[in-house]
């Protein structure tokens, strides 16, 4: 994998439902993992920096996995409910040896979840 | 909010026009980001400033300009543009000094219309 891949592109399910997504990356020269949740017409907000093969990390009732081994995360939401509906995004993170953060996005996965 | 600003939030321009975006953040941090998301497309990294020192330039047009002058604003100086640069341009920062994984924080982007 080259590029940073997301499936699916969008996600239509009913206000209870559980879902998931995943995020592919490449596997070599991997430093970090970043999801965003992305509302319309606002800022694309951080969910999780995963760093170690293996991490899972949890807020409310978003969860994500992370396999550096063979290049992939998978980030869950429980019982999903309208204002989750937004536009998911991973990063792969590649850093500069002159610091900052080169974050390479995939194209997102949109949720939108029905009442 | 997150901390990070950007004016003007909407811009209509000629493609003779010169204009100015401009992003401001309120978190002491030291590396800033301009993002370019065109229709269909993920995100893509357009510069990087460590420090006020540009660190990276994704291969982008001289028709885009960015300026630092000081590590809590960015500006991208447009000029000649052409109709496909028609996109949503996004600024971003964090606190990234020797380690990736460092969370950027984004604004709300300014959506730029050439005509």
């Amino acid at each position: 994998i080259l590029n940073v891949e997301q499936s699916p592109q969008s996600l239509h399910v009913q206000e209870g439902d559980s879902t998931n997504f995943t995020c592919s990356f490449p596997s070599s020269n991997f430093y970090a993992l970043h999801w965003y949740r992305w509302e319309t017409a606002k800022s694309p907000e951080a969910l999780f920096v995963m760093t170690l093969n293996g991490d899972e990390k949890k807020k409310g009732r978003i969860s994500a996995t992370l396999n550096t081994k063979e290049g992939y995360s998978y980030l869950y939401i429980k019982g999903s409910q309208p204002e989750d509906s937004a536009t998911y995004l991973c990063a792969h993170d590649q850093m500069n040896n002159n610091a900052g953060n080169m974050l390479t996005f995939g194209g997102g996965t949109r949720l939108m979840v029905k009442p | 909010e997150t901390g990070v600003t950007q004016t003007p939030r909407h811009l209509v321009m000629g493609m003779t026009n010169k204009k100015s975006l401009k992003c401001e953040q309120h978190l002491g941090h030291n590396a800033m980001y301009w993002y370019k998301q065109s229709a269909k497309k993920p995100l893509e990294l357009m510069f990087v400033y460590s420090l006020e020192e540009r660190v990276e330039n994704n291969s982008v047009p001289s028709r885009f300009s960015p300026e630092c002058p000081n590590s809590s604003h960015l500006f991208l100086h447009l000029h000649t543009l052409q109709p496909e640069d028609s996109a949503l341009y996004l600024c971003a920062s964090s606190q990234a000094l020797v380690w990736s994984g460092d969370t950027q924080y984004f604004g709300p982007g300014t959506r730029l219309t050439v005509l």
